[in-house]
């Protein structure tokens, strides 16, 4: 199966800095996508971002799917920004299915 | 708020019980994805659902099943309860059979 390496595994930051986490994957993949577990345990989605670049706010991603690789950034960042971040990609199964497998995250703390 | 709801928030259960998780999607979703995540597997998809069928299967026990109803809502039951089944279990929803999936709360399950 698809193999998702994501880095760095943990990033402390002060508030107002900028970061850059990567996500790696092994095979050609038509769906990716980027989320935001918090410290209460929610999954929030940030991006569907099979290829391309998206923003939103202070986020934004880029998928180089040639590459196989993502890159979520964020700026400026808050203490609201602490949490887990994981990608998980997956190819087209069969009849149009998504099969998606998680990376480990990049465990983001943020102080103020 | 996602617009998808589990429930229960919690259960706790002993070895060998059989239990029902139950979870409803987003007005206008017909996919249905459950996920399991513990602290040694991480997050791991188990099987999807798109307008009552399934649609795809990940690494889903035998002792595990799932079904969606007419009305799209979905029920994962889990049997033959073991410790090793103590995990946060998400229910995720989408509009097609890709694309964006939009998670619930979860439901936090401890087998003792």
């Amino acid at each position: 199966g698809i193999q998702v390496e994501q880095s760095p595994p943990d990033l402390i930051l002060q508030e107002g800095a900028n970061s850059t986490l990567r996500c790696n994957f092994s095979d050609s993949v038509n769906n990716l996508q980027w989320f935001h577990q918090n410290p209460w345990g929610q999954l929030i989605n940030l991006f569907y971002i099979p290829s391309g670049t998206k923003q939103n706010g202070r986020l934004s991603a880029t998928t180089v799917a040639t590459e196989r690789y993502s890159l979520l950034y964020i700026s400026s960042s808050q203490t609201t920004d602490s949490g887990v971040y994981f990608c998980a990609v997956g190819g087209e199964g069969s009849g149009g299915s998504y099969i998606p497998t998680f990376g480990r995250g990049t465990s983001l703390i943020v102080h103020p | 708020d996602s617009g998808v709801t589990q429930t229960p928030k919690h259960l706790i259960t002993a070895t060998g019980q059989r239990v029902t998780l139950r979870c409803s999607p987003r007005s206008g979703d017909l996919s249905v994805y459950w996920y399991q995540q513990s602290l040694d597997q991480g997050l791991q998809f188990l099987i999807q659902y798109y307008n009552g069928e399934e649609r795809a299967k990940g690494n889903i026990l035998e002792r595990f099943s799932a079904q969606q109803f007419p009305d799209l809502h979905s029920e994962l039951n889990l049997s033959s309860l073991e410790l090793g089944d103590s995990a946060l279990y998400f229910c995720a929803s989408s509009v097609a059979t890709a694309g964006t999936q939009y998670f619930g709360p979860g439901t936090r399950l401890t087998v003792l």
